[in-house]
């Protein structure tokens, strides 16, 4: 089985910082990969598909890149409201597989 | 407007059964696949269940496989889940996603508010 992990587990950072968090597959999954967002006591939400198509609503300032078993998501420039757990998922097979969460806050 | 409700999440002993349901609205609901996605207490998100639009098509999670079974309605436009012989492990926050993709490739672009199931004795 594919095998996701996301680094790092958890970052503190300042309002307008640029954030970055990565995700690993353990095999080559193409571009099948998902961002999901969940603020504390939400529901997930949907950022960012086919590692790096913005969902419809979801502000400019996310972006998502890479392809093969390397993935990012960047965060241009930290807002109070982007304080939520990420998670990615891979999506190449019927194995729909999350990473563990980066869980970002405001220093 | 996508709008999904799930209901059935109960305090079940272990060893029990319990029935979930996802009523879904605001999409052609036969058109898409569905799934189960599970969030135990302070975790992270575990895919568990998805069904093809028709209901023709199932794939598991290795950890729900042989105790779990995910069916739909489409004349009721309601997503189930059947669970059977429930662990302790098994407790969590049940969401139910709307899934967008083909050919067993999907990712969810809706989800419902979770209903919580508690295995416990």
């Amino acid at each position: 089985d594919v095998q996701m992990t996301q680094s790092p587990s958890s970052l503190s950072a300042s309002v307008g910082d640029r954030v970055t968090i990565t995700c690993r597959a353990s095999q080559d999954i193409s571009n099948y990969l998902a961002w999901y967002q969940q603020k504390p006591g939400k529901v997930p939400k949907l950022l960012i598909y086919a590692a790096s198509t913005l969902q419809s609503g979801v502000p400019s300032r996310f972006s998502g890149s890479g392809s093969g078993t390397d993935f990012t998501l960047t965060i241009s420039s930290l807002q109070p409201e982007d304080v939520a757990t990420y998670y990615c998922q891979k999506y190449n097979s019927a194995l729909f597989t999350f990473g563990p969460g980066t869980k970002v806050d405001i220093k | 407007e996508v709008q999904l409700l799930e209901s059935g999440g109960a305090l079940v002993q272990p060893g029990g059964s319990l029935r979930l349901s996802c009523a879904a609205s605001g999409f052609t609901f036969s058109s898409y696949a569905m799934s189960w996605v599970r969030q135990a207490p302070g975790k992270g998100l575990e895919w568990v269940s998805i069904i093809s639009g028709s209901g023709g098509g199932t794939y598991y999670a290795d950890s729900v496989k042989g105790r779990f079974t995910i069916s739909r309605d489409n004349s009721k436009n309601t997503l189930y889940l059947q669970m059977e012989t429930l662990r302790v492990e098994d407790t969590a926050v049940y969401y139910c996603a709307k899934a967008v993709g083909n050919s067993a490739r999907y990712y969810f672009d809706y989800w419902g508010q979770g209903t919580l199931v508690t295995v416990s004795s």
